[in-house]
C-alpha cells in the first residue's frame, strides 16, 4: 500500500523557520495537501494543491512540492504553532486517500 | 456556515457492531463526495473510507474492507458508517469530513478533506 513519509517531530524556536518534509513515489503526479491539528481539536486545512493557503491562514505557512517531496514551511514560527501535522496525498490511481504519519512540531 | 457533526459512538464489546452518522449543513450535501477518517488514541490519522456524491462508488482501506460499510441520504443530509465484527484496534475517534474537489483543464479529479466535524469517539473493549 502507498505511504507518505514524514519526520515524527520538528523543533523551532519562536521566529525562526522551520521545514516539514513529507515525501512519497506519487508525489510527482499529485498534489500535497497539509493539515494542522492541535491537542483536542480535529484537524484544519493548512495548504491545498501544494501552496494554496486557505482564508484565514497566516502568510507564514507556505507549502511547497518537488519531485517525490512536499515541504510545508512556517516562517516566523509562533507559540500557537505548536502542533500535529499532516500531510495528505492520493496513491496514483487517486482512489486510495493516503495521510503520512504525522509531524510534531514544538516551538520553544 | 459549512458544518459536519458526527453521532453515534460509544463503548462496543468485540465482534459488535455501530453505527455512525454525521449530520451536514450549510452547503449542497449532494455536490460532495464524503469520507470517514479515524485517529487512534495517540496515533495519527487514518483515512477509511470515501462514497461519491451519488452513492455509485465506495472504497475502503484495508483495515476495515469488508467489515465497515459507508453510505449517505442526500435528502436528509447524511453520512453513515456501519461497522461490523469491531476490533479492539478499531478503537478511535472517527470523523467525517468533506471532500472539497476541482477539475483540472484534462478532466482530472482532486479532492481533498476540508471541512472535518469534531468526531465521534468509538471504544471497543469488553
Amino acid at each position: 500500500s502507498y505511504e507518505l513519509t514524514q519526520p515524527p517531530s520538528v523543533s523551532v524556536s519562536p521566529g525562526q523557520t522551520t521545514r516539514i518534509t513529507c515525501s512519497g513515489d506519487a508525489l510527482p503526479k499529485k498534489y500535497a495537501y497539509w493539515y494542522q491539528q492541535k491537542s483536542g481539536q480535529a484537524p484544519v486545512l493548512v495548504i491545498y494543491e501544494d501552496n494554496k493557503r486557505p482564508s484565514g491562514i497566516p502568510e507564514r505557512f507556505f507549502g511547497s512540492r518537488s519531485g517525490t517531496m512536499a515541504t510545508l514551511t512556517v516562517s516566523g514560527a509562533q507559540v500557537e504553532d505548536e502542533a500535529d501535522y499532516y500531510c495528505y496525498s492520493t496513491d496514483i490511481s487517486g482512489y486510495h486517500r493516503v495521510f503520512g504519519g504525522g509531524t510534531k512540531l514544538t516551538v520553544l | 456556515q459549512v458544518h459536519l457533526v458526527e453521532s453515534g459512538g460509544g463503548l462496543v464489546k468485540p465482534g459488535g457492531s455501530l453505527r455512525l452518522s454525521c449530520a451536514a449543513s450549510g452547503f449542497t450535501f449532494s455536490d460532495y463526495y464524503m469520507n470517514w477518517i479515524r485517529q487512534a488514541p495517540g496515533k495519527g490519522l487514518e483515512w477509511i473510507s470515501y462514497i461519491t456524491s451519488s452513492s455509485n462508488y465506495a472504497e475502503y482501506a484495508d483495515s476495515v474492507r469488508g467489515r465497515f460499510t459507508i453510505s449517505r441520504d442526500n435528502a436528509k443530509n447524511s453520512l453513515y458508517l456501519e461497522m461490523n465484527s469491531l476490533r479492539a484496534e478499531d478503537t478511535a475517534v472517527y470523523y467525517c469530513a468533506r471532500e472539497s474537489y476541482f477539475y483540472d483543464s484534462s478532466g482530472n479529479y482532486y479532492g481533498w478533506f476540508d471541512p472535518w466535524g469534531q468526531g465521534t469517539l468509538v471504544t471497543v473493549s469488553s
